[in-house]
């Protein structure tokens, strides 16, 4: 079973740009959740997607955004860009929302991550 | 304060020690992750945890829920541990709160 995939895997972008990054989750997994991993704040929780509807959001400001499609694919959109947003962002899939049942947790699956670099 | 503290935040081990990362928090939670991060960025989910304990091959997974501590060893440790191992707390409101990880490094 292919695993957590996201594209592209490296983007380089200028300051007031924006940008759409993509995850498609492992086959039959309808949960998608996005973090955010930089050296000074570490990982950080973006928001996560159960059915094409936004489920759970972290802390980030409102240029932070995206959606989830029927076939449970994710993309991750970020406007007006700046340098504090050059990070890793991963994307990770469950097989139910928020990784955890009462009585019966499911693990999240991470993707490689695409590394963006805002110049 | 950090909701999630790690310690340590650096270790350094021969192959074939018991290694032992820990983590505690201060907010309720449902679950606690471990997770291991390779040069690179790749991200493995090793435990989720709501109560006792958990082992997988040569690595094991405590919480104490009374406490807010969480404990993960290594045993038989080997080069090919070396990583970032990152604990995640999941909050009562849902959100997942991650720590600042530890990087081990294993020499042969």
């Amino acid at each position: 079973k292919a695993g957590v995939t996201q594209t592209p895997r490296y983007l380089i972008k200028t300051r007031g740009q924006q940008v759409t990054l993509s995850c498609s989750p492992i086959s039959g997994h309808r949960s998608v959740s996005w973090y955010q991993q930089t050296p000074g704040q570490g990982l950080q929780f973006l928001f996560e997607y159960f059915s094409e509807t936004q489920r759970n959001k972290g802390n980030f400001p409102g240029r932070f955004s995206g959606r989830q499609f029927s076939n449970s694919r994710s993309e991750m959109n970020v406007s007006t860009l700046e340098l504090g947003d050059s990070a890793l962002y991963l994307c990770a899939s469950s097989l139910r929302r928020g990784g955890f049942v009462l009585g019966s947790p499911y693990e999240q699956y991470f993707g490689p991550g695409t590394r963006l670099t805002v110049t | 304060k950090n909701e999630v503290e790690q310690s340590p935040q650096n270790l350094t081990a021969q192959e074939g020690e018991f290694i032992t990362i820990n983590c505690s928090y201060s907010v309720g939670i449902s679950a606690l992750h471990w997770l291991q991060q390779h040069p690179g960025g790749g991200i493995v989910s090793l435990f989720m945890l709501s109560s006792g304990k958990k082992k997988h091959g040569r690595l094991i997974a405590t919480i104490n829920i009374q406490e807010k501590h969480s404990s993960l060893h290594i045993t038989a440790s080997h080069p090919r541990d070396s990583a970032v191992y990152i604990c995640a707390v999941r909050n009562n409101t849902d959100k997942l709160i991650f720590g600042t990880g530890t990087r081990l490094q294993v020499f042969p």
